[in-house]
């Protein structure tokens, strides 16, 4: 079993939708947790990042964490074409960000 | 563009032979990390450099080695390939991570 499971999708949604994007894990110690976005033939781009348990809002995006289930989303509201990617979870136990983890992606279609 | 160059942008190359990539962090950055993404395993962490010396070490085979150097640009050497270190090679700086676009390695 994966450390962090993430659905692969693809995911498609009508442009305007409310996207939501979830990955659960199992390692207790993570406390770091990122979104990144990642466009073909591109890097992963940060989205997000919080720290333990709570909500951070960003523009259309808002990040959830619940750590008492081990589980992590990403809202996007009013999803526009554009943020048609893959979205990619990440944490990490230790400071520093050292040997981040990844989910695999979601893959996400917004249709016009 | 977040900062993190990475060159070369492709390399094909044929098993056996030895290729290295290099990476600047952004500016001001002591840390650089090595990620590799190939289809089946997602990002996985390969090594950390902090300030030129080893910091940490993930799944990094050992016919793979990095090194940082004094102007803190860091190069990813591999070597002895084999067909399923055909990848993107990534590398990343700063907290959190920023990633540059890559080198996808393709060997044949």
């Amino acid at each position: 079993q994966k450390e962090v499971e993430q659905d692969p999708g693809p995911l498609s949604v009508p442009e305007g939708a409310i996207v939501s994007l979830n990955c659960t894990y199992s390692n207790s110690a993570f406390q770091y947790f990122m979104w990144y976005r990642q466009y073909s033939r591109k890097g992963p781009e940060l989205l997000m990042y919080t720290y333990s348990s709570g909500n951070k809002e960003d523009g259309r995006f808002t990040a959830q964490v619940d750590k008492s289930s081990k589980y992590i989303s990403l809202f996007i509201r009013d999803s526009q074409p554009s943020d048609s990617a893959t979205y990619l979870c990440a944490m990490s136990a230790a400071t520093g960000f050292q040997k981040l983890v990844f989910g695999t992606g979601t893959r996400l279609l917004v249709s016009p | 563009d977040s900062g993190v160059t990475q060159t070369p942008k492709h390399l094909i190359t044929a098993t056996g032979q030895r290729v290295t990539l290099r990476c600047s962090p952004r500016s001001g950055d002591l840390s650089v990390y090595w990620y590799q993404q190939s289809l089946d395993q997602g990002l996985q962490f390969l090594i950390q450099y902090y300030n030129g010396e080893e910091r940490a070490k993930g799944n990094i085979l050992e016919r793979f080695s990095a090194q940082q150097f004094p102007d803190l640009h860091s190069e990813l050497n591999l070597s002895s390939l084999e067909l399923g270190d055909s990848a993107l090679y990534f590398c990343a700086s700063s907290t959190p991570l920023h990633f540059g676009n890559g080198t996808r390695l393709t060997v044949t």
